[in-house]
């Protein structure tokens, strides 16, 4: 199971940072966290993911509270083209390899 | 280093008839997972394969749908006699050999329209 909690929808505007929230309150020490995205219409993207540290690509930064029982996606800078359904995902270390999704967040960018 | 490679992208099929969806990994990925979204709903989850053995199928309709990923070649989900439920966007995914430490591909999906 995804084992995660994330609010519905968000609002942005454009060129200005976003943090996606995500709580995983019972998340092991092996647990991986990864965030995906759907665009209208399309397949899902690979984002990125963690296991303990902050993570950063070019794509987006990952920010895992020392707790590890919560994480943040941030966007530095919010364009139209982020606006997506964004899923936080936990997976065990001993379980199962398959992604299980939620209902994830919603992603709106204003102009 | 094309990505995953899912055909075709739209398919229609009138009621009764078999649909057959392909998915190319990525090169050097052994892992597909194969999903489901229906209109205005969520990802889930049908099967994962490795080359020539089912992982996990606990996500597949116990009729009438079918997976396989042989030695050679994609691979492929089947729907025998579709019914206007089974329209929906169809999403495979591959990964190296354990996707919870890399991340995992998604192709852009298979469109089925039953009519």
């Amino acid at each position: 199971d995804a084992k995660t909690t994330q609010p519905n929808s968000m609002e942005s505007n454009e060129e200005e940072p976003v943090h996606l929230p995500c709580n995983h309150s019972t998340i092991s020490g092996t647990d991986y966290i990864h965030w995906y995205r759907q665009l209208p219409s399309q397949g899902p993207e690979y984002v990125i993911h963690g296991l303990t540290s902050n993570v950063n690509n070019r794509m987006a930064s990952l920010a895992i509270a020392e707790d590890r029982k919560s994480s943040t996606l941030i966007l530095h800078r919010a364009t139209l083209r982020d606006a997506a359904v964004y899923y936080c995902i936990r997976f065990s270390q001993g379980g199962s390899e398959k992604l299980v999704f939620g209902k994830g967040t919603k992603l709106t960018v204003n102009p | 280093n094309a990505g995953v490679m899912q055909n075709p992208r739209h398919l229609v099929r009138r009621r009764g008839q078999e649909a057959r969806l392909r998915c190319s990994p990525m090169k050097g990925h052994s892992h597909v997972y194969w999903y489901r979204q229906l209109p205005e709903e969520g990802l889930k989850f049908m099967v994962y394969l490795q080359k020539e053995n089912i992982i996990d199928e606990s996500g597949m309709p116990k009729e009438r749908f079918s997976a396989e990923f042989p030695k050679e070649g994609p691979s492929i989900l089947r729907i025998q006699q579709v019914v206007r439920g089974d329209s929906a966007a169809y999403f495979c995914a591959s990964s190296p050999l354990d996707g919870r430490a890399v991340g995992y591909t998604f192709g852009s999906g298979t469109r089925l329209t039953v009519v």
